[in-house]
């Protein structure tokens, strides 16, 4: 079955930082990629999302993530952090061989000093 | 326009007890999920609804159970509750299944 590997489990920056968090999935075929978001207190947003077409994809509030179908990745980037995005970010993929599930990483933590 | 929403927001139960969990989707969306997300792990998927119908399903035994309705809303349900179902209970909505899904705040359960 299909998984996630999120490789970063908790990410300390200082704002102003850049961001990179990783993403594998387990196998390839066709995959519709997501990276979602959880800030504290609030419910998962989702921040950006790879269909087909250009590999790299731009999201709310800075972010992007470059789709490398060779290395089965997603990386989540952000060229200069602020406190304000310390949150949960979660990448997760639909396999379209396996049906409709989203399945998800285990998350990152970021968390941003000011 | 209202997102996705769910109740109760907390609930207690004890070992062996029932419980349903409510979900009402996005307006215009016509497929709900439903996910189980333990402290300090992402969501687990459970199973999926459209058209009234279970479309698919996670490794999740048959003590979990869900239900559509014809205005799209849905509810699980949790039979002989465990310690181990105490979690965040995520419900997502989304038009069709392979895109984007909306997620609701979750219903938070204890098991004592």
């Amino acid at each position: 079955a299909q998984s996630v590997s999120q490789h970063n489990h908790h990410v300390i920056l200082s704002e102003a930082a850049s961001l990179e968090l990783g993403c594998n999935y387990s196998y390839g075929g066709t995959v519709n990629l997501f990276w979602y978001v959880q800030y504290p207190g609030q419910h998962l947003q989702l921040l950006l999302k790879y269909f087909s077409g250009d590999p790299l994809v731009k999201g709310i509030k800075g972010f992007e993530a470059e789709f490398i179908k060779s290395k089965f990745s997603f990386n989540l980037r952000k060229p200069s952090v602020q406190w304000s995005d310390t949150a949960e970010y979660f990448c997760a993929v639909i396999d379209n061989q396996a049906g409709t599930a989203l399945i998800f990483g285990k998350g990152t933590t970021l968390s941003v000093s000011s | 326009d209202a997102g996705v929403t769910q109740s109760p927001t907390h609930l207690i139960k004890t070992r062996g007890q029932q419980v349903t969990l409510r979900c009402s989707p996005k307006s215009g969306h016509d497929t709900v999920s439903w996910y189980q997300q333990a402290l300090g792990q992402g969501p687990q998927f459970i199973f999926q609804y459209y058209e009234e119908e279970e479309r698919q399903r996670g490794n999740f035994p048959d003590r979990f159970s869900g239900h559509q309705f014809p205005n799209y809303s849905s509810e699980l349900n949790v039979n002989a509750l465990l310690l181990g179902d105490s979690a965040l209970y995520l419900c997502a909505s989304s038009l069709g299944g392979l895109d984007e899904q909306f997620f609701g705040p979750g219903t938070r359960l204890t098991v004592l």
